[in-house]
């Protein structure tokens, strides 16, 4: 199975400040990559598919990237209504798996 | 809108049988693989099973293998899990959520119907 190891576990960070989390995949799997971010109380929402790609209806305060088996989501400017817990998760094959998440607050 | 409304979650004894159910609206059901996916108290997402659009196609977690069944009928858009031999750790809020179409993201989720395992 594919590991997907996500850090940092917890983050605060300031209203308007650049924040960044970052998946580790156990091996290749390639663009394979979306990041989902669950509010409190609510379901996961996709955020960023294929890597780098924006889900419809999506911010462009959040982007993706990639360095080869390196993941990372970017907020660009915090804002109040990101709190939540954000997970990856690897397209790549079964089973499908997902990071452990990481909780954003605001500081 | 898409909507994904997930049912038949409760209450239910180690060793026992529950079925739940996602009635599905707002697009066209059958060209869309679908999914369950669970979350157990205060954890993370764990991926537990995947439906093809035509039911060709059907994968399992190795926790729920041989215990789980996934299946759908296109015709009353719903998508199904029959739960057998559940056990304490099947405990966690079970979501039914799209497959984009040709990839393997979930791009719409039910709210979910909680399942309790205990005696």
């Amino acid at each position: 199975d594919i590991q997907m190891t996500q850090s940092p576990a917890s983050l605060s960070a300031s209203l308007e400040e650049i924040v960044t989390i970052t998946c580790q995949a156990s091996q290749d799997i390639g663009n394979w990559l979306a990041w989902y971010q669950q509010k409190p109380g609510k379901s996961p929402q996709l955020l960023i598919y294929g890597a780098t790609s924006l889900a419809d209806g999506v911010p462009s305060r959040f982007s993706g990237s990639r360095s080869g088996t390196q993941y990372s989501l970017k907020i660009s400017r915090l804002q109040v209504e990101d709190i939540g817990i954000y997970y990856c998760q690897q397209a790549s094959s079964a089973p499908l798996t997902f990071g452990s998440g990481t909780k954003l607050e605001i500081k | 809108e898409v909507q994904l409304v997930e049912s038949g979650g409760g209450l239910v004894q180690p060793g026992r049988s529950l079925k739940l159910s996602c009635l599905a609206s707002g697009f066209t059901f059958s060209n869309y693989g679908m999914n369950w996916i669970r979350q157990a108290p205060g954890k993370g997402l764990e991926w537990v099973a995947s439906i093809s659009s035509s039911s060709s196609y059907i994968y399992y977690a190795d926790t729920v293998k041989g215990r789980f069944t996934i299946s759908r009928d296109n015709a009353k858009n719903t998508l199904y899990l029959q739960m057998t031999s559940l056990r304490s750790e099947d405990t966690a809020l079970y979501y039914c959520a799209r497959l984009r179409i040709s990839n393997w993201y979930f791009d719409f989720w039910g709210p979910g119907t909680m399942v309790t395992v205990s005696s």
